[in-house]
């Protein structure tokens, strides 16, 4: 088991310039999350999936757009990226129990991304 | 208002003395589930533990502790005797199912620092 993947681990964009993260997970889980963390921020949620075809909005999803075409991959992109988008990005999945209550989540290794 | 807090912004030890990492969570859900993660300084986020709402025996690991208090909303983590291998940023996590929500929450983290 690979767990949950990213790919690229680095990335430098020029402003303008658009990425799509790709992230994958051999577990089987239904829910996946895209995070951000910047010093002393924490890990802020950009957007997440319950499940394959579904996405929705969290903390901080304004500048990326996100899809679930399949349930093991998550894909997250900058359609015109920004400075203010230089972070460190990770994805995560977990399951749930039958209130739907996530378990512990996996995280892949995440991707350092800076534009200039 | 913050639902998992995290006073401690920072710790700094010295080797072999014992820590705790403190984590007031707030819900009003009787099922919920509350975690730790460490984040070392190469920067993967590994789980640690789960403790689900109706279990409040302590756990130990090794070195690793954690105590669960429902009566005030606390899930502490006390390590013993730390090492300087211990130095990570640790969060706390709630999952929970009020207010239609199921994604964790996550609190913004304690930087332990362990000194030879």
């Amino acid at each position: 088991n690979a767990g949950v993947t990213q790919t690229p681990k680095f990335r430098v964009l020029k402003t303008g310039q658009s990425m799509t993260l790709l992230c994958a997970q051999d577990m089987n889980h239904e829910y996946m999350y895209w995070y951000r963390q910047d010093p002393g921020m924490g890990l802020r949620l950009i957007h997440y999936s319950v499940g394959e075809g579904t996405t929705a909005k969290g903390e901080v999803p304004d500048g990326y757009n996100v899809s679930r075409l399949k349930k093991q991959n998550f894909l997250l992109g900058l359609e015109s990226a920004a400075p203010s988008q230089t972070s460190v990005y990770f994805c995560a999945s977990s399951r749930t129990d039958l209130g739907r209550r996530t378990y512990e989540q996996y995280f892949g290794p995440g991707t350092r991304l800076t534009v200039t | 208002a913050q639902k998992v807090t995290q006073a401690q912004t920072e710790i700094s030890v010295v080797e072999k003395e014992d820590v705790t990492l403190d984590c007031v969570y707030e819900t009003r859900d009787t099922t919920y589930y509350l975690f730790w993660y460490k984040q070392p300084p190469s920067g993967e986020l590994v789980f640690l533990i789960r403790r689900n709402s109706f279990d409040e025996q302590n756990e130990i690991s090794g070195r690793y502790s954690w105590n669960f208090q429902k009566s005030t909303s606390s899930f502490n983590f006390t390590i013993t005797a730390s090492q300087v291998v211990d130095s990570a940023v640790y969060f706390c996590a709630l999952s929970e199912a009020e207010g239609g929500s199921y994604i964790p929450t996550f609190g913004r983290g304690t930087s332990l620092i362990v000194h030879p």
